[in-house]
C-alpha cells in the first residue's frame, strides 16, 4: 500500500498522559497537513509543513500539542497533559503541490479516559 | 462560524437515481472547492474539485456545480450506486497557499443509497 500510512490506527490513555502520533506520507509528497476530526464535525486545519518546514498553525493547536517532520519525510504529532477533550480522530494528508488534492490516511482515533 | 455549510445531514435515493449533495459558504476568498467521500473507520478520499473560475467539472458519474453569486455548490451523482453510501465532504480553499493549502470543510451529508 503506498498511501498515507498512520500509526497507531487506535489509541486509549488516561488523562495526563503523552502521546504521540505518526504519519508516512506518498513518496514524494514535499506537503504534509495535520487535520484534527471530532464527531458530528468535518476535518479541522491543525498545522501544515512544506518538507521539513512548519509554515502554518491553527489557533486549535495550543502549546501541548507539537508536530514535527525531521528531513521533510514522517511526521509525528505529540500531544502532551492529554486532556478528555482532545478525544477525536487525528488525520493526516499529504499533496505533491498546488493543483494536486489531498491524500488522507485513515487515521489515528485518539480516546481519553 | 461555520464558513462551508452542508445543511443535510443525511440523503436516502434509490440506486440509479440521481442524488444531490449541496453546500454553501459565506467566505468569498474562497476560490477553490473539492468534494471527499467517506466511509467508516477510513480517511476521506477524494472525488472531484473545481476552481472559481468554471462553473462546472465532470468525471464520470461525479459533477460538481458552481454558482459563485449565490456561494452554492452541489456535487450531483448519476446514477447512484449502493457503493457510493458514505460521508459525503464539501470543502474550500482560499488558494493563498496553494489550491489545495487549508482546507475548510462542512460537517458532512450521509448519503445513503438503497438497492
Amino acid at each position: 500500500d503506498t498511501g498515507v500510512s498512520q500509526d497507531p490506527r487506535h489509541k486509549i490513555t488516561k488523562r495526563g498522559q503523552n502521546v504521540t502520533f505518526r504519519c508516512d506520507p506518498i513518496s514524494e509528497h514535499n506537503r504534509l497537513y495535520w487535520y484534527r476530526q471530532t464527531l458530528g464535525q468535518g476535518p479541522e486545519f491543525l498545522t501544515y509543513f512544506q518538507n521539513e518546514a512548519q509554515l502554518e498553525k491553527s489557533r486549535l493547536l495550543s502549546d501541548r500539542f507539537s508536530a514535527e517532520r525531521p528531513k521533510g519525510s514522517f511526521s509525528t504529532l505529540e500531544i502532551q497533559r492529554t486532556e478528555q477533550g482532545d478525544s477525536a480522530m487525528y488525520l493526516c494528508a499529504t499533496t505533491q503541490g498546488v493543483g494536486s488534492p489531498l491524500h488522507f490516511g485513515n487515521g489515528t482515533r485518539l480516546t481519553v479516559t | 462560524d461555520q464558513q462551508v455549510k452542508q445543511n443535510s445531514p443525511s440523503l436516502s435515493v434509490q440506486e440509479g437515481r440521481i442524488s444531490i449533495l449541496n453546500c454553501d459558504y459565506t467566505n468569498s476568498m474562497f476560490d477553490y472547492f473539492l468534494w471527499y467521500k467517506k466511509y467508516p473507520a477510513e480517511g476521506p478520499t477524494f472525488l472531484i474539485s473545481i476552481s472559481s473560475i468554471k462553473d462546472k467539472n465532470e468525471d464520470g458519474r461525479f459533477t460538481v456545480f458552481l454558482n459563485k453569486s449565490a456561494k452554492h455548490l452541489s456535487l450531483h451523482i448519476v446514477p447512484s450506486q449502493p457503493g457510493d453510501s458514505a460521508v459525503y465532504f464539501c470543502a474550500a480553499s482560499d488558494g493563498s497557499g496553494g489550491s489545495n493549502y487549508k482546507l475548510t470543510f462542512g460537517k458532512g451529508t450521509l448519503l445513503t443509497v438503497n438497492p
